[in-house]
């Protein structure tokens, strides 16, 4: 199993902004999940991208995976305050573990 | 369906004591995984069990446990607190394996030793 690398560390932008996550991995993969965190809470999950799968979209958000270069990126299109979160990447074997990086942190400001 | 129900929400325990948190996944759900999550370490996988066994462990020492029931529901259990130990527990219910679907998290345990 492994855990995937996100970039930014830590993201501030202005409401309306987009706002864009990296996420970077070594091996290869089954899937690859994305889940954001409310500060002090339970991860909600937001998208998950099979490996034959290019891109994908889920209302404001829009997921690319490039098996290639293994990595992801998440967008998140005209961002809120609500958004303001943590946004941690999970690449997962048939049967691995979900690993979670260190996450994103973004941070939206009105 | 009812969401991941963990208990309690919060604990406090004193250094040397052990506690037990419990975890009800959604109905149907067999998969159960469970974290650690402090600001240093950022989020630590523990343990997931899947139809009560044990499927895949983490790094953590042996004072750190786990087990599945025939409902799936899932305890953990930490013995000999260490104050390192404070963190937000948290547990994920799957239907499958991470392989093939989604995690849903429950709200956690705050566990606080001093």
């Amino acid at each position: 199993s492994q855990q995937g690398e996100e970039d930014p560390q830590a993201l501030s932008i202005q409401e309306g902004e987009n706002a864009t996550m990296n996420c970077s991995y070594k091996t290869s993969i089954n899937n690859l999940q994305w889940y954001r965190q409310n500060s002090g809470r339970g991860l909600v999950h937001l998208i998950l991208i099979r490996s034959n799968e290019r891109e994908k979209h889920s209302g404001r958000l829009r997921v690319t995976l490039d098996t290639s270069k293994k990595s992801s990126s998440l967008l998140i299109t005209a961002s809120r305050a609500a958004d303001t979160a943590s946004y941690f990447c999970a690449p997962v074997n048939q049967g691995g573990k979900l690993i979670f990086g260190q996450g994103t942190e973004l941070s939206v400001k009105p | 369906k009812a969401g991941v129900t963990q208990t309690p929400r919060y604990l406090i325990k004193t250094r040397g004591q052990q506690v037990t948190l419990s975890c009800s996944p959604i109905s149907g759900h067999r998969s159960v995984s469970w974290y650690q999550q402090t600001p240093g370490q950022g989020l630590q996988f523990l343990f997931e069990y899947f139809s009560e066994t044990q499927r895949n462990k983490g790094n953590f020492p042996g004072r750190f446990s786990g087990r599945q029931f025939s409902n799936s529901r899932s305890e953990m259990n930490v013995s000999t607190l260490e104050l390192g130990d404070s963190a937000l527990y948290l547990c994920a219910s799957l239907e499958g394996g991470a392989g093939i679907s989604e995690a849903f998290f429950g709200q956690g345990t705050r566990l606080t030793v001093v």
